[in-house]
């Protein structure tokens, strides 16, 4: 069975500050691997998503996650963050092939501070 | 494109009422998923539709239902309100259940009082 683990419910940067949100996950087969934010009262907006090929993969507002199989990880990051990056944000799994099921974790919150 | 449109955004029913939420996908996406978000659970998938067929199930009671048009459009039906159905539902679209992302709607917010 598929299943998601987010590190640490909320994080807290400064403004500026780099941002680091962990993921590891847990997959019997190669997983499809997805970054999801979420604001205020509104749907999941796709960040990122890694299926096959390059690790270090590179999505919208300059986040960026690297998969890296022997650590079952795939952690998002922002080098720097701004004050509209403050949201929770969601790791999710899928499997290869079916990715009309998403596994999600249990979200992050981001909050900046100036 | 228009993005995933559902309707109502916001309802309150009664306990032991029924609801049908709607979602029209993306033009030209053929797989509809839902989500059940709740503060305690957090995000869950509850079933998903490919070519007015279910492909996938959630571990949700069967008083959660859902069907596919023709056109890709949704609903899902539940019967029977608890208490505990008070979330928000997510519902997202894809090209093709073997592959690609998922693009969400702004979700309905059901309230059961």
């Amino acid at each position: 069975a598929q299943s998601v683990t987010q590190l640490g419910s909320h994080v807290s940067v400064s403004e500026g500050a780099l941002v680091l949100l962990r993921c590891n996950y847990s997959s019997s087969v190669p997983p499809y691997l997805f970054w999801y934010v979420q604001y205020p009262n509104q749907g999941l907006q796709l960040l990122l998503k890694y299926t096959t090929g390059a690790t270090l993969v590179k999505g919208i507002n300059g986040f960026e996650a690297e998969f890296k199989k022997s650590e079952t990880s795939f952690h998002l990051t922002k080098p720097s963050a701004h004050m509209s990056d403050a949201a929770e944000y969601f790791c999710a799994v899928s499997l290869f092939g079916n990715t009309g099921k998403l596994i999600f974790g249990q979200g992050t919150t981001l909050q900046v501070k100036p | 494109k228009a993005g995933v449109t559902q309707t109502p955004r916001y309802l309150i029913k009664t306990r032991g009422q029924q609801v049908t939420l709607s979602c029209s996908p993306i033009s030209g996406h053929r797989s509809v998923s839902w989500y059940q978000q709740t503060p305690g659970q957090g995000l869950q998938f509850l079933f998903e539709y490919f070519s007015e067929t279910q492909r996938n199930k959630g571990n949700f009671p069967g008083r959660f239902s859902g069907r596919q048009f023709s056109n890709s459009r949704s609903e899902m039906n539940v019967s029977t309100l608890e208490l505990g159905d008070s979330a928000l539902y997510l519902c997202a679209s894809s090209l093709d259940t073997g592959k690609g992302e998922q693009y969400f709607g702004p979700g309905t917010r059901l309230t059961v009082t």
